[in-house]
C-alpha cells in the first residue's frame, strides 16, 4: 500500500518565522511530488511541484526531494497569518495522487 | 483561464439514491482525476480519465462510476448512496503531458446523504 506521512500538527509558528512542513513516502517509484495548501473550507490549492532530487524555490516557498530517503519537505519564510492552513502533501506515480492527511500551521501574529 | 469547474456545490440525498456530479475541466486539459474528501480518510483517488479512457482506478466499491466526454468534461456517478458517501468530491484537471502533471482542483461538490 502506497503511504504518504505528515504531522497533523498544528504546527504553531510566531509571524516572520520560518515554517518547516514534512512528509515521507512509502512508494520509492514515485516520480512526481506536490505540495497542496488548503483553506478550512475551500478546495486544495496548488503551491508546488517537484520532480528531481535538490531544492525548488518560488516566492516564499521552497519545496526539497530527497528520493534516497524517500523525504520530501516544504520551507515557507517569512510566514504570514494568511498562511494558517492545511499543507497537504502528495505523491504520484502514475496518474494518482496520493495525499498524506496534511499538517495543521498556525502563523501567530 | 478559468478555473476547474463542478456542479452542483451542494447536494442532499437520501440513502439508496443515486447521484450524478459535473466537472469541467481548464481549457486544454484533457487529463480528469476525482477525489473523495473526508474528515477520517482526507483525500482518496476515485479514477483518471483521458482521453474519454479510465487509466486508473482507486479503491473504491462498483457503485462510484465515471466518465469523460469528447470535450473533456466528465461526470462520476455514485448508485445506491450510503451514508459513509457524505463528503466533498474534488475533480482536478491536468495537462498530463510534456513532464507536467500538476494537478488543479476545483471547488468540488458537498454531498450529504441522509
Amino acid at each position: 500500500q502506497k503511504e504518504v506521512e505528515q504531522n497533523s500538527g498544528p504546527l504553531s509558528v510566531p509571524e516572520g518565522a520560518i515554517a518547516s512542513l514534512n512528509c515521507t513516502y512509502s512508494d520509492r517509484g514515485s516520480q512526481s511530488f506536490f505540495w497542496y495548501r488548503q483553506y478550512s473550507g475551500k478546495s486544495p490549492e496548488l503551491i508546488m511541484s517537484i520532480y528531481s532530487n535538490g531544492d525548488k524555490e518560488d516566492g516564499r516557498f521552497t519545496a526539497q526531494l530527497n528520493k534516497a530517503s524517500q523525504y520530501v519537505s516544504l520551507l515557507i519564510r517569512d510566514s504570514q497569518p494568511s498562511d494558517s492552513a492545511t499543507y497537504l502533501c502528495a505523491v504520484s506515480s502514475g496518474y494518482a495522487l496520493n495525499f498524506g492527511k496534511g499538517t495543521s500551521l498556525l502563523v501567530t501574529p | 483561464k478559468a478555473g476547474v469547474t463542478q456542479t452542483p456545490r451542494y447536494l442532499i440525498k437520501t440513502r439508496g439514491q443515486q447521484v450524478t456530479l459535473s466537472c469541467s475541466p481548464i481549457s486544454g486539459h484533457r487529463s480528469v482525476s476525482w477525489y473523495q474528501q473526508t474528515p477520517g480518510q482526507g483525500l482518496q483517488f476515485l479514477f483518471e480519465y483521458f482521453s474519454e479512457t479510465q487509466r486508473n482506478k482507486g479503491n473504491f466499491p462498483g457503485r462510484f462510476s465515471g466518465r469523460q466526454f469528447s470535450n473533456s468534461r466528465s461526470e462520476m456517478n455514485v448508485s445506491t448512496l450510503e451514508l459513509g458517501d457524505s463528503a466533498l468530491y474534488l475533480c482536478a484537471s491536468s495537462l498530463a503531458q510534456g513532464g507536467t502533471y500538476e494537478q488543479y482542483f476545483g471547488p468540488g461538490t458537498r454531498l450529504t446523504v441522509t
